[in-house]
């Protein structure tokens, strides 16, 4: 069974540093893997996704890496700035049709100005 | 973009009445739904799968025949919470998927369930 795992449950930073957040999954027979945001109270959004042919993904400020041998993914945000404050989640979709995300709890992110 | 709708986006009820939550994929035929639940601080734990016409999949764990899944159409499926109790408060998010497995999973904005 997927067990995701991802580190720190929560972070604090000031304003402007670069950061990096952690997913670890046991089984590398995924899919791809997606990186979200969730605001307290609000539904998801996709930063990046990764298919498990690639390497790394890029959008403005985010980086996302994979590793699958090693069952890891990295997520890097560039310059914090305060509206970065979220819960980014890490989920995984394997291969066998028809099944769901599966998630990670997830790192809280609270970027200081 | 596809949007997927979920509605309400919050709901307060009293324990022993029954609560429906919407899930309505407004541009696209979702052949997939995906019901997830989340408790304060936890991850998203998947509830239930359902496909269209059909009968819902549920997780080990999950009460079939409390957290009943319909999804009669291509752009809606519902979840009813009966006979709510305090535990079952929770945040409850739907998902939708056209078409194949590596098809883009789209989210609703959840809805914050509070059984008293």
């Amino acid at each position: 069974k997927q067990e995701v795992t991802q580190i720190p449950a929560a972070l604090s930073v000031p304003e402007g540093e670069n950061l990096v957040l952690n997913c670890s999954f046991t089984d590398s027979a995924i899919y791809n893997l997606q990186w979200f945001r969730q605001d307290p109270g609000k539904g998801l959004t996709s930063l990046l996704l990764i298919q498990s042919s690639q390497r790394e993904q890029t959008s403005g400020r985010l980086n996302a890496s994979l590793d699958k041998s090693s069952g890891r993914s990295t997520l890097y945000i560039a310059a914090s700035q305060p509206g970065d404050s979220a819960t980014y989640l890490c989920a995984l979709l394997g291969y066998i049709a028809g099944t769901a995300l599966i998630f990670g709890k997830g790192t809280t992110l609270s970027v200081s100005s | 973009g596809a949007v997927v709708s979920q509605h309400p986006s919050w709901v307060i009820c009293k324990s022993g009445t029954s609560v429906k939550i919407e899930c309505r994929s407004l541009d696209f035929q979702a052949t997939t739904m995906f019901w997830y639940r989340q408790f304060p601080k936890q991850s998203l734990m998947l509830m239930a799968t359902s496909n269209e016409g059909s009968k819902a999949t549920y997780e080990q764990g999950v009460e079939k025949d409390k957290f009943l899944i319909n999804h009669a159409s291509l752009t809606l499926s519902t979840l009813t919470v009966t006979s709510a109790h305090p535990e079952d408060s929770s945040f409850y998010i739907c998902s939708a998927r056209s078409g194949t497995h590596n098809s883009p999973l789209h989210f609703g904005n959840g809805t914050r369930l509070t059984v008293t």
